[in-house]
């Protein structure tokens, strides 16, 4: 399984963009990108899903380079209950194994 | 319409003693996952159910834990002997796809 490597945590405020990039060097032909968001005492919550160049949905955009040896959630004006912890997840989408694997997240804080 | 469900939603037991959590899945899904989140972390794997039998147990950390899911529907994590490690929140998950996994709310478990 692919490692990813994501900031611990970010800050913002109200209305503005937030990028969160998320590295996963050792990404295989077959894994797909995978982001969930979880809120306190909630489990995740599934947020979109890709495997080249850029998917959009009305939560949120995921944008991944030729290369998908990264990939980039864009939130579009973000509000104070965007607030919670953002997981970026690598696997394959085929039969096998088929738990989810979670790094330890990046914790968004949104501020008024 | 409803989600998965977890009962209870707070455990507190004593070292030694036994322990079940139950999983009430979204109807229909065939497939059912429970993870462990333990304070700052991501959730982590424990086993995999599609239908009745688990096709997938190597996140169980020991004998000491065991899952069931007799008639394909509800399901429930048993821990036998708990340990003040084995305090955390116990996740579930239900899907129809390989794509995305639908969370419950957790079990917090706090052994003392």
């Amino acid at each position: 399984l692919a490692k990813t490597t994501q900031p611990i945590s970010m800050d913002s405020y109200e209305g503005q963009e937030v990028n969160i990039t998320c590295s996963h060097n050792n990404i295989a032909t077959n894994d797909y990108i995978t982001w969930y968001q979880q809120f306190p005492s909630q489990g995740p919550r599934f947020i979109i899903q890709g495997y080249k160049t850029k998917v959009t949905n009305e939560v949120a955009s995921l944008f991944i380079p030729a290369d998908r040896k990264s990939s980039t959630l864009s939130l579009p004006r973000v509000s104070l209950s965007d607030t919670a912890v953002y997981y970026c997840l690598v696997g394959a989408m085929d039969t096998g194994r088929r738990a989810l694997t979670f790094g330890s997240g990046t914790r968004l804080q949104v501020q008024p | 319409g409803a989600g998965v469900s977890q009962t209870p939603s707070n455990k507190v037991t004593e070292k030694g003693k036994y322990v079940e959590l139950r999983c009430d899945p979204i109807s229909g899904h065939t497939a059912l996952y429970w993870y462990r989140q333990s304070l700052g972390q991501g959730p982590e794997f424990l086993i995999y159910f599609q239908g009745t039998g688990a096709a997938d147990d190597s996140g169980l950390p020991n004998d000491r834990f065991f899952a069931v899911r007799p008639e394909g529907s509800v399901s429930t994590l048993k821990i036998q002997r708990t340990e003040r490690g084995d305090s955390a929140v116990y996740l579930c998950a239900s899907g129809q796809s390989i794509d995305e996994q639908f969370f419950g709310p957790g079990t917090r478990l706090t052994v003392l």
